[in-house]
């Protein structure tokens, strides 16, 4: 399977706690998004990435949040100091360059307690 | 900044019967449109996209969108829908080569037997 990767698909943690999940795009795509989507919403917009190369964070998320590409490969987002209000889908995305459609992982869902 | 609305949050449809489901967007230039679908449990899958040329473009599933600049709709379309099209579908607006994509709320299309 070559599409995009997401791991864990489900955590459960208690407030307080940090979260990291991976994100593994398709290969040759140079663009990698992170989108959170909670119940009955569209996916909202956190950042994305170019190579390595953060290119936006959305100003709705707090310093809380980082988010990383090494190497302009596999992705990592971590939320630090978790709150009940980030229980979502962490979803992930790649696209082959700039403009084109976003090829969708199938999600991280998290559930803070 | 660009946006998308939809105005349309839930949409009931008896089975065989036609379907419209309506897009608004907002850019001053020409937006790379999408629209993708959602079921139960799933990731997001491409359905359509516009990036020029033909304002009407034809998807997978029997789908169909119309681009119109003048009333910066992007309204998709299907002439007679299946139970197996169920599902909530978003609509997402790219700006320029250099930017996010940006998605809408989406519509839940409920099909009646």
């Amino acid at each position: 399977d070559t599409g995009v990767s997401q791991n864990p698909r489900h955590k459960i943690t208690k407030r307080g706690q940090n979260v990291t999940f991976r994100c593994d795009p398709i290969s040759e795509h140079n663009r990698l998004y992170w989108y959170r989507q909670t119940l009955g919403q569209g996916p909202e917009f956190l950042t994305y990435f170019q190579n390595e190369a953060q290119l936006e964070k959305s100003r709705l998320l707090s310093d809380r949040f980082s988010a990383e590409r090494p190497k302009g490969s596999f992705s990592t987002l971590e939320i630090q100091r978790t709150e009940q209000g980030d229980s979502a889908m962490y979803l992930c995305a790649s696209s082959p360059w700039a403009g084109r459609e976003l090829f969708f992982g199938e999600g991280s869902r998290l559930t803070v307690l | 900044a660009q946006s998308v609305t939809q105005p349309d949050i839930h949409i009931t449809v008896s089975e065989g019967a036609s379907l419209e489901l309506r897009c608004n967007y907002s850019y001053g230039a020409t937006p790379y449109l999408f629209w993708y679908v959602q079921s139960p449990g799933q990731g997001l899958q491409l359905l359509l996209k516009y990036f020029s040329g033909d304002t009407l473009v034809q998807g997978i599933k029997g789908f169909e969108a119309e681009f119109k600049r003048s009333q910066s709709s992007f309204n998709l379309r299907k002439p007679s829908v299946h139970w197996s099209d169920a599902a909530e579908y978003f609509c997402a607006v790219g700006a320029n080569r250099d930017d996010k994509i940006i998605f809408g709320k989406g519509t839940r299309l409920h099909i009646l037997p």
